[in-house]
Formats: structure tokens, C-alpha cells, sequence
């Protein structure tokens, strides 16, 4: 099973800030990444596959990258509905999902 | 665009069988298309439950392994999953999924299973 780790648990972010959310596969999974955003009582929605392209409707201000085993999630300047569980998944050996970032206003 | 809608009992009787069924719309049950269940606990994270291969080829999580199957119908556009011997640790949000190959994920909106007596 290929373990997905995701760093920080927490991140307390002002509005208008930079957030940066980070992803670590236990082995190497090429770009075959995907982020989504959580709210309360709603359904994962995707953010970013293949580590860096954007999924449709999805604003410029989130951003991708990495491959191999180290990934990245960037939020340029975070909005009030920005804020809300992050999580990263690999599709390259079956699923595995991270635990979660939980991006909070601070 | 394709749109995924899981349907299924929403209350289940300890050791018995969940039965979920995901319909899928807007185009037909394409080639070279992975058809998923996930889950997630009340509170917890996300947990990969299977996965079923246009050919027909699935692959489950080992920790479920004994009690699912997954089963397509390309005639009636739909995946279902088959969950037995259900206990309290089951009760959680389930999710269907697919994806393209080369493509990213497209998800359900979830339909949410409580195992109690």
C-alpha cells in the first residue's frame, strides 16, 4: 500500500494570505496526484489531478506541483471559502488518501 | 460531463448486507474508465474500498477484501458494491467514483449508510 502523508495537520492561514500544503507518498507514485477541498456535510471536490492541472471551474489562485513522492499544494491568497479540509490522494497503485489539512483562519 | 448518483438503504442491521448501487449519467460508461467505492467515517478520513475496470478487472482493499464486491452493468449505466457481515465501523458516508485514464477523478455526492439495530 502506498502511504500518503500530508503536513501540517493544521494550518492557520489570515485571508489574503499564502498557504502552502504538503504531500509525501511513501514510494513513488510520477504525478498521479489529486487535491480536493472538504467542507462540512459536502462531498470531496477536486482541486488539482495529474499534480499540477487544474480541475474545471476551479480559480488560478490554487496551484500544484511536484511529482515522484513530493507535492504541493498552493493557495496564492486565501479567500473566506477557502477555508475548509484539504486532501491529497494518489490514483498511481489503486487509492490512498492523506490524512488532511485542516486550512483555519487565524 | 458524466454525473454519478449512489443510491443504497441509508439503514442496515448489524451483520447484514449493504447493497449500494451508483448511477451513472450524461454519457455512456466509457472505455478505459476505473468505476470506485470510498468511504468515510463520521469525523474520519477518506478510505479506498474498490475498484472495477471497464473490462471487468477489480481490485479491492485488503482490509476488505473478504466481505466486497464490486460489479458493473454497462446496460443499465451503473456500479454497485456489496459489503456483508456489517458491523457499527461501517456506518459512514459512501462514495462512488470514476475515472478516465489520463484523466482526474469525478465523484458522487455520497450516500450516507448507519449500521445499527
Amino acid at each position: 500500500e502506498i502511504v500518503m502523508t500530508q503536513s501540517p495537520a493544521t494550518l492557520s492561514v489570515s485571508p489574503g494570505e499564502r498557504a502552502t500544503l504538503f504531500c509525501r507518498a511513501s514510494q513513488s507514485i510520477s504525478t498521479n496526484l489529486a487535491w480536493y477541498q472538504q467542507k462540512p456535510g459536502q462531498a470531496p471536490r477536486l482541486l488539482i489531478y495529474g499534480a499540477s492541472t487544474r480541475a474545471t471551474g476551479i480559480a488560478a489562485r490554487f496551484s500544484g506541483s511536484g511529482s515522484g513522492t513530493e507535492f504541493t499544494l498552493t493557495i496564492s491568497s486565501l479567500q473566506s471559502e477557502d477555508f475548509a479540509v484539504y486532501y491529497c490522494q494518489q490514483y498511481n497503485y489503486w487509492w490512498t488518501f492523506g490524512q488532511g489539512t485542516k486550512v483555519e483562519i487565524k | 460531463q458524466v454525473q454519478l448518483q449512489e443510491s443504497g438503504p441509508g439503514l442496515v442491521r448489524p451483520s447484514g448486507t449493504l447493497s449500494l448501487t451508483c448511477a451513472v449519467s450524461g454519457g455512456s460508461m466509457s472505455s478505459n474508465t476505473w468505476w470506485t467505492w470510498v468511504r468515510q467515517p463520521p469525523g474520519k478520513g477518506l478510505e479506498w474500498i474498490a475498484d472495477i475496470f471497464d473490462s471487468g478487472r477489480t481490485n479491492y482493499n485488503p482490509s476488505l477484501e473478504s466481505r466486497v464486491t464490486i460489479s458493473l452493468d454497462k446496460s443499465k449505466n451503473q456500479f454497485s458494491l456489496n459489503l456483508i457481515s456489517i458491523t457499527a465501523a461501517d456506518t459512514a458516508m459512501y462514495y462512488c467514483a470514476g475515472r478516465l485514464e489520463g484523466g482526474g477523478p469525478f465523484w458522487g455526492q455520497g450516500t450516507l449508510v448507519t449500521v445499527s439495530s
